[in-house]
């Protein structure tokens, strides 16, 4: 079975800095998909960012980027020029690209806090 | 185009009684997925609908069901509520590329 994992239950940042979640997962699959949701206060899950396994080229969508090491197994999401309202929960999630369809399976989370 | 809707939003049931919750997903999208987020459990996988039939399962006891209609929309019945089903249940839709999912706002369940 797939697990995800996510260390760092909290993590804090200045206003305009950057900061870096951490995630690793495990798999014996060779084609999926990474995700990373943001929850914030209202608990609506926001799609950040993707990334298909095939690709080694890291994904980016404007402040967010993510560094993926596929033979480590490690998604690390960075935030760079943090802004108050990316305070939320962040969860790691990953998809198999095979049989379990819309199935995603999530990571514990982490709070990210940041500070004016 | 309009995102995912969840009805109710928010819900208090007693132990012992059932309930069911409705997922309209986004327009032209045929899957939809649903799943428990608790502070112990965190979130996790229930069950997703493709097309009117369920495609995949997580690991619930079978208190809990789903269906899906011909327009897509979905719900979940739970049966025989006990205190551990108190959480947030959140449906996702994703379209035919069944890659991203994009969620609704949830229902915030509560059985007293």
């Amino acid at each position: 079975a797939q697990t995800v994992t996510q260390s760092q239950p909290e993590m804090s940042v200045q206003e305009a800095e950057t900061v870096t979640l951490s995630c690793t997962y495990d798999t014996s699959e060779s084609d999926y998909y990474l995700f990373w949701y943001k929850q914030p206060p209202s608990r609506q899950m926001i799609l950040v960012i993707r990334q298909e396994a095939y690709k080694q080229q890291n994904a980016t969508e404007n402040r967010f980027s993510v560094n993926f090491q596929k033979a480590a197994k490690s998604f690390s999401l960075k935030i760079s020029d943090s802004q108050l309202g990316d305070a939320a929960m962040y969860f790691c999630a990953y998809k198999t690209g095979g049989t379990s369809y819309g199935k995603l399976t999530f990571g514990q989370g982490t709070i990210l806090t940041v500070h004016p | 185009k309009a995102g995912v809707t969840q009805t109710p939003r928010y819900l208090i049931k007693t132990r012992g009684q059932q309930v069911t919750l409705s997922c309209s997903p986004i327009s032209g999208h045929r899957s939809v997925s649903w799943y428990q987020q608790t502070p112990g459990q965190g979130l996790q996988f229930l069950f997703e609908y493709f097309s009117e039939t369920q495609r995949n399962k997580g690991n619930f006891p079978g208190r809990f069901s789903g269906r899906q209609f011909s327009n897509s929309r979905s719900e979940m019945n739970v049966s025989t509520l006990e205190l551990g089903d108190s959480a947030l249940y959140l449906c996702a839709s994703s379209g035919l590329a069944d890659t991203e999912q994009y969620f609704g706002p949830g229902t915030r369940l509560t059985v007293t």
